[in-house]
């Protein structure tokens, strides 16, 4: 099991907004920044947002992230089929001196 | 930019050793404060951290495979590698290498290398 929880999967439709939530705890991300992944299906997967809020040259300002005490969110807006993959939230974990992955979150664009 | 490319056997039997390099083209692995990581991931599951490992040698392992990981550097064949014993079925995964910085900013990754478990 996770330490950090992220609902299984999401859907919404295209032109639509979507959140992922990702929950942990004090040793993670209530102490240290959140990073977002995306994996597209058969892909590595590939930095989305670090720092919480911050995005890398390339990702589409569509997506953003937030981070509020031990849960941080994922939002993506004006939806796209090619947004379909899956959304991992990450965190370093200081009990752990390691970092640790959400379960996953499977977006599908109806 | 940096590029990585996992290589190893695709088949391990087990309780023997598993062995992956990991090759960092693009850039010198000895260069900035980068933390050269290994994560994988079960077919239809989620990812995991195994560990990573700075260019003077120090290590930081996933707890729950840490007797049974070790990470390694070679800066003059700009090269890094995972080894992990004792496996079992359980260890079939994709492997990837990445280059960490802050924390568990992991960028970029990988292309991933298929190891199964199987006699």
């Amino acid at each position: 099991q996770s330490l950090l929880t992220q609902p299984p999967s999401a859907s919404e439709t295209p032109g639509q907004r979507v959140t992922i939530s990702c929950s942990g705890s004090s040793s993670n991300i209530g102490r240290n920044y959140v990073f977002w992944y995306q994996q597209l299906p058969g892909t590595a997967p590939k930095l989305l947002i670090y720092r919480n809020t911050q995005r890398p040259s390339g990702v589409p300002d569509r997506f953003s992230g937030s981070k509020s005490g031990t849960s941080a969110s994922l939002a993506i807006s004006g939806l796209r089929s090619e947004d379909e993959a899956d959304y991992y939230c990450a965190a370093w974990d200081d009990s752990l001196s390691g970092a640790v992955f959400g379960g996953g979150t499977k977006l599908t664009v109806l | 930019q940096v590029r990585l490319q996992e290589s190893g056997p695709g088949l391990v039997k087990p309780s023997q050793t598993l062995s992956l390099t990991c090759t960092v083209s693009g850039g010198s692995i000895n260069s900035g404060y980068y933390f050269w990581t290994w994560i994988r991931q079960p077919a239809g599951k989620g990812l995991e951290w195994i560990g990573r490992i700075y260019i003077s040698g120090s290590t930081n392992y996933n707890p729950s495979l840490k007797s049974r990981v070790i990470i390694s550097i070679d800066t003059s064949r700009n090269q890094f590698s995972l080894k992990l014993n004792s496996v079992t079925a359980a260890d079939t995964a994709v492997y990837y290498c990445a280059k960490g910085t802050d924390y568990a900013r992991i960028d970029p990754w990988g292309q991933g290398i298929l190891v199964t478990v199987s006699s």
